[in-house]
């Protein structure tokens, strides 16, 4: 099993650009996570998913989209790319939240907006 | 609000000297609290869940406690190998599905 897989590993925006980070688990996990991690901070829920078609809000979604229409894949939308956007992005997934199972996580997007 | 604070935020250790990094929380009703392992560069890669107070669990030179307001990482004669950042992180009973997490001890073990 390759685990959570992220693309790109690193990006960089300029201003009011757009992109998707691709995201992708091969665990058959129903539940996936969107999270941002900024230097000296601790991880930072953005979206997540409990599974395919649906989504919801975590603690910082402002500027982001989601979709969910596969079990495998959660990609995570940045519209009007903003300097405040730059951050390490970690996707994440887990067997079920309810149970409150461990979460497995990506190797990570950097992204920097300039 | 679920709160994570992890302390101390580095330590630096001779290699075969033990230590302990603490995890303190406030949440309403807890559901779990992790222990993960990041290095330079990568995602965090799990290691421990502890669901209770009293509950202990051990992996190699490490072991993770668990109170009713704190968790431990005790740290047994560590090796260069186990420098990383250590990050804590706790599940709540309500909020959005997901995890709360620490700023993470930065633990480094010298030769």
């Amino acid at each position: 099993n390759a685990g959570v897989t992220q693309t790109p590993k690193f990006r960089i925006l300029k201003i009011g650009q757009s992109m998707t980070l691709q995201c992708t688990q091969d665990m058959n996990h129903n539940y996936m996570y969107w999270y941002r991690q900024d230097p000296g901070m601790g991880l930072k829920l953005i979206y997540y998913s409990v599974g395919a078609g649906i989504t919801d809000k975590g603690e910082v979604p402002n500027g982001y989209n989601v979709s969910r229409s596969t079990t495998e894949d959660f990609p995570l939308r940045l519209e009007l790319a903003a300097p405040s956007q730059t951050s390490v992005y970690f996707c994440a997934s887990s067997y079920s939240s309810y149970g409150v199972y461990e979460q497995y996580f990506g190797p990570g997007t950097r992204l920097t907006v300039t | 609000e679920d709160q994570v604070t992890q302390s101390p935020e580095a330590l630096r250790l001779q290699e075969g000297e033990s230590s302990s990094l603490n995890c303190s929380y406030t949440v309403s009703g807890l559901r779990g609290l992790f222990w993960y392992r990041q290095d330079p560069g990568k995602g965090p890669e799990f290691l421990f869940t502890l669901y209770s107070a009293g509950e202990e669990k051990e992996k190699e030179r490490l072991k993770a406690t668990l109170t009713k307001k704190e968790s431990f990482l005790h740290i047994t004669a560590p090796k260069p190998e186990d420098s990383a950042t250590y990050l804590c992180a706790v599940r709540g009973g309500g909020g959005a599905d997901g995890l709360t997490f620490g700023k993470g001890t930065h633990l480094i073990i010298q030769p």
